[in-house]
């Protein structure tokens, strides 16, 4: 079955310390998602793909990069932690085009803390 | 840019009432956005409940439907009977035209009351 997966499940991290997020996808998808979601925001968008070697800013990007190197693997860097990066952060996956265009296929998140 | 309103960030539904959780949304372009509810279930990951693409068509999964209203700019979920199993997180959301990456609303969860 196709999925999304995410490392770690868990991260706890300290201010000023780079931190690593990690997706993988199987379900051989173009597109690929980072979103945070914070009580009273829902999901709010970081960053997004839309093949190997390519990333765009989402709605919220300031504090966070994206790396693309392949097409199941997209990564988020938080080069320099802080407190207010706090949250759960989950990646998605997605067709871009045909019938299941813009339908997202979810991972299971990574709660991060920074102390 | 794209944004969806969720009004409601809590409901409390007595198990077999009516529910109507309320969805507006504001595009950019000038056409039709793709219109989505996602749901997390209790201990799941968020998944898609259901999609609709057309103005003025309806879509349905699992007892629920919601209505595209293009005048209106609402997407609102509902069903008529609620279960004790519906209990979730329930998250609207809209993709402007194109291969455009999906923005969400806030969420509203859902608890039915036995």
């Amino acid at each position: 079955e196709a999925a999304v997966t995410q490392s770690p499940r868990n991260k706890v991290a300290v201010t000023g310390g780079k931190v690593t997020l990690s997706c993988n996808q199987t379900n051989n998808h173009n597109n690929m998602y980072w979103y945070r979601q914070d009580t009273g925001h829902g999901l709010r968008l970081i960053h997004y793909s839309y093949g190997a070697g390519s990333t765009e800013k989402g709605d919220i990007p300031d504090g966070y990069k994206a790396s693309r190197p392949s097409q199941e693997n997209f990564s988020l860097i938080l080069e320099l932690a802080t407190p207010s990066q706090t949250s759960v952060y989950f990646c998605a996956s997605g067709d871009a085009g045909g019938p299941s265009q813009n339908t997202l296929y979810f991972g299971a998140g990574t709660r991060l803390s920074v102390l | 840019g794209d944004s969806v309103t969720q009004t409601e960030g809590q409901v409390t539904v007595s198990e077999s009432k009516s529910l109507i959780i309320n969805c507006t949304y504001s595009a950019t372009s000038i056409g039709y956005p793709n219109l989505f509810w996602y749901v997390r279930y209790p201990g799941e990951g968020l998944q898609l409940l259901l999609k609709v693409i057309t103005a003025g068509q309806k879509g349905s999964s699992r007892g629920f439907e919601a209505t595209y209203n293009k005048e209106a700019t609402s997407f609102h979920l509902q069903k008529a009977s609620v279960q004790e199993s519906d209990s979730a997180v329930y998250y609207c959301a809209l993709s402007d035209l194109g291969n455009n990456a999906p923005r969400f609303g806030a969420g509203t969860k859902l608890s039915v009351k036995p």
